[in-house]
């Protein structure tokens, strides 16, 4: 079936550093990733879609120079948080779409990234 | 616009017994909808979906969910909780644009007691 990786699965950093969260599509090739964001006891929150080659779309309220998205393959997108602070702590969750039919097609999730910023 | 909400934020099941999540959706067009399942600490599952084939679709463990056009209700069921299935489930419809974003409900805990 199809699998998405994530990488790193947790990681604590300092106020200030930036973080780069990879999204990799195992088994398959992936035209269009989604990035997430999910608090604690919350549902999921869509930060931006990102499609191969071009740049990405960011949902209302997400600052794009906050959280630079790069998919640079069909296999690959990278979240950045950029100059990170304490408030940026959460679970970032990405998925891939497999197919060119948006309405039907599944789009499979990643394993998730714990984000500590102390 | 496309939007879901699920019944029920929370909902404890003996072991054995049946397992029933409400998941009533809105959308202009014909939707794709769809049941994920994440334990703690994970991604998300899928569990099944459903795309305007057969309105009882069956997915994954034992689950399954009925479209009712009628309803706008896409509810989860199972006929006998296992332990395992103690986890958050999200109701999802896709948002109908050119991206396939998808809308999750507010999801809902399952506790399995035994």
């Amino acid at each position: 079936g199809a699998v998405v990786s994530q990488h790193p699965s947790w990681v604590i950093c300092k106020s200030g550093t930036s973080v780069k969260i990879e999204c990799r599509s195992l088994d398959f090739q992936a035209t269009t990733m989604f990035w997430y964001r999910q608090f604690p006891k919350q549902s999921l929150m869509l930060m931006a879609t990102s499609n191969e080659g071009s740049k990405a779309t960011y949902e209302q309220g997400v600052e794009k120079d906050k959280f630079l998205i790069n998919h640079a393959s069909l296999t690959l997108s990278t979240l950045t948080v950029t100059s990170a602070h304490p408030e940026d702590s959460s679970f970032y969750i990405c998925s891939a779409r497999e197919g060119v039919s948006s309405s039907t097609d599944t789009q499979y999730f990643g394993p998730g990234t714990r984000l500590t910023v102390l | 616009a496309q939007s879901v909400t699920q019944l029920d934020s929370h909902v404890s099941v003996s072991e054995g017994t049946p397992v029933l999540l409400r998941c009533n959706y809105s959308s202009s067009y014909s939707p794709s909808l769809f049941w994920y399942v994440q334990h703690p600490n994970k991604g998300l599952q899928l569990l099944l979906k459903y795309t305007s084939a057969a309105t009882l679709v069956k997915g994954i463990n034992g689950f399954e969910a009925e479209f009712k056009k009628s309803e706008t209700s896409f509810h989860l069921t199972k006929p006998s909780a296992h332990m395992s299935d103690a986890a958050e489930y999200f109701c999802v419809v896709t948002i109908t644009d050119s991206w396939g974003k998808l809308q999750f409900g507010a999801g809902t805990q399952v506790v399995v007691t035994p």
